[in-house]
């Protein structure tokens, strides 16, 4: 049972819009950032989003992360094949004072 | 650019303990903190620890008792040993660079910008 709570999986069509969302707790997310990763099969997880809502250098302005209180989200818009990927939320939880992740959610391009 | 690589035995018997070595390359070790992150097949990601370049660490609580981390800044090098494994320890193993935010005078971490590959340690007899 992950600390953050993910949806097992997500769909959309290219060219869409869809967004995976990540619930915490007044300890992890509500009190501190939220990164996002994107891991394709059979490689490292990749940093697309930190510090909430900000994108590294490389990441497409596409994708965009968000938080609000105890949750926050994962938008990509103008879905694309190569974006099929598990994608994980974290964020730094005060109370065990440890990394924490979500599930991960399986994004399915249809 | 900075690269990790881990290296270490893939098989490691029950009760034994298990220990990787994360090479940082194109950068130095300082100035960052560095972690390992574990992920067992087909599951999530759990965060093993961190340790600071200047050898402060970080566990988590759920594996504190048998991990040690530790750090060789003269050969870029951080180490990992998990103590008494067991078939639930059969993971693929990271290593990665952490991230600190800073905003109004308080500095935080912000993530793992730069992961390694990444290497399969299965526990086994």
């Amino acid at each position: 049972q992950s600390v953050l709570t993910q949806p097992p999986s997500a769909s959309g069509t290219p060219g869409q819009r869809v967004t995976i969302s990540c619930s915490g707790s007044s300890s992890n997310i509500g009190s501190n950032t939220v990164n996002w990763y994107q891991q394709l099969p059979g490689t490292a997880p990749k940093l697309l989003i930190y510090s909430n809502n900000q994108r590294p250098s490389g990441v497409p302005d596409r994708i965009s992360g968000s938080k609000s209180g105890t949750s926050a989200s994962l938008a990509i818009s103008g879905l694309q094949s190569e974006d099929e990927a598990d994608y994980y939320c974290a964020a730094w939880d005060d109370s065990l004072n440890a990394w924490v992740f979500g599930g991960g959610t399986k994004l399915t391009v249809l | 650019q900075v690269q990790l690589q881990e290296s270490g035995p893939g098989l490691v018997k029950p009760s034994e303990t298990l220990s990787l070595t994360c090479t940082v390359s194109g950068g130095s070790i300082s100035s960052y903190y560095w972690s390992w992150i574990r992920q067992p097949p087909g599951k999530g990601l759990e965060w093993i620890g961190y340790i600071y370049y200047s050898g402060s660490t970080n566990y988590n609580p759920s594996l504190k008792s048998r991990v040690t981390i530790s750090i060789d800044t003269s050969k870029n090098q951080f180490s990992l040993n998990l103590s008494s494994v067991t078939a639930a320890d059969t993971a693929v193993y990271h290593c990665a660079r952490g991230l600190m935010g800073c905003s109004g005078g308080s500095c935080y971490p912000d993530g793992f910008d730069i992961w390694g590959q990444g290497t399969m340690v299965t526990v086994s007899s």
